[in-house]
C-alpha cells in the first residue's frame, strides 16, 4: 500500500486567493512528514517538515502545513498565493526508515 | 554552504549503451541517497548510503544499476545496459544523517532512445 497520497493531480487558483494541496498518509507510529516543492528543471527544494509538537508547522515561503492525526491528513497551505508558487509539490513520508514520496500535485497559480 | 551537486545535467543514449552519474553531497553530510523520478511520478529511492557502506538498494535493478561511494564522499550511480524505461531524472540527495531533512541536487535527465 502507498505510504504517503495527493488525492489531486492538479491545483488551479488565482493569485491571491487562499492555496490548499492535500496529502493524507499511511504509516504505522508517529509520522515524520514533509513537503517539498519542485521547480522546472530544478532539483526538489524543502518546505517544511511535521516531526512532534505543534500540529501546526510553519515553513519556507509563506507555506504552512496542518497536521491532522485523527484524519491521517497533512494538508499544505498558503494563505494569500503568488504566481511565483506555481510548481510541483510533493508530500513524503519517513517509512520503513526511506522517504516515500506521494505523486506529486501541480498547482497553477493564474494571474 | 554549497548544495549537493550533480552531473551531468542531461544526458541521451540508445538503448544498451553504458551510462554513468556523479554526485557530490554537502560536505559533513554522511547519508547520501539517488532516487529515480519517472515523468508524472514521485521520487524513488534506489540506494541509500550510510559513509561509504549501502543501508538500502532493495529497489535498485541490480542487474543492470551500480552504484558506489568509495570514499564516503562523491558517488557514481552506473546503468549498464540502459533499456528504454530507465528515462528519468536521477537525483541524488544527501543528509547530516539517517532520517534527517534531505537536501537534492538539480538532477540528471537521462532519455534512453
Amino acid at each position: 500500500a502507498q505510504s504517503v497520497a495527493q488525492p489531486e493531480d492538479q491545483v488551479n487558483v488565482a493569485e491571491g486567493n487562499p492555496l490548499t494541496v492535500k496529502c493524507t498518509y499511511s504509516v504505522s507510529g508517529n509520522p515524520y512528514l514533509f513537503w517539498y516543492v519542485q521547480y522546472p528543471n530544478r532539483g526538489l527544494q524543502f518546505l517544511l517538515k511535521y516531526i512532534t509538537g505543534d500540529n501546526l508547522v510553519k515553513g519556507s515561503y509563506g507555506f504552512e502545513a496542518e497536521f491532522n492525526k485523527s484524519q491521517t491528513s497533512f494538508h499544505l497551505k498558503k494563505p494569500s498565493a503568488l504566481v511565483s508558487d506555481s510548481a510541483l509539490y510533493f508530500c513524503a513520508v519517513i517509512d520503513d526508515y526511506k522517504l516515500s514520496f506521494g505523486a506529486g500535485t501541480t498547482v497553477t497559480v493564474r494571474a | 554552504e554549497a548544495g549537493v551537486a550533480q552531473s551531468p545535467r542531461y544526458k541521451i543514449i540508445e538503448k544498451r549503451q553504458s551510462v554513468a552519474f556523479w554526485c557530490n553531497p554537502i560536505s559533513g553530510h554522511a547519508t547520501l541517497y539517488w532516487y529515480q523520478q519517472i515523468l508524472g511520478q514521485g521520487p524513488k529511492l534506489l540506494i541509500q548510503f550510510q559513509n561509504n557502506g549501502v543501508v538500502d538498494d532493495s529497489q535498485l535493478p541490480k542487474d543492470r544499476f551500480s552504484a558506489e561511494r568509495l570514499k564516503g564522499v562523491d558517488s557514481t550511480l552506473k546503468i549498464q545496459p540502459a533499456k528504454l524505461e530507465d528515462s528519468a531524472v536521477y537525483l541524488c540527495a544527501s543528509s547530516l544523517l539517517a532520517g534527517a531533512e534531505q537536501f537534492f541536487g538539480p538532477g540528471t535527465r537521462l532519455t534512453v532512445l
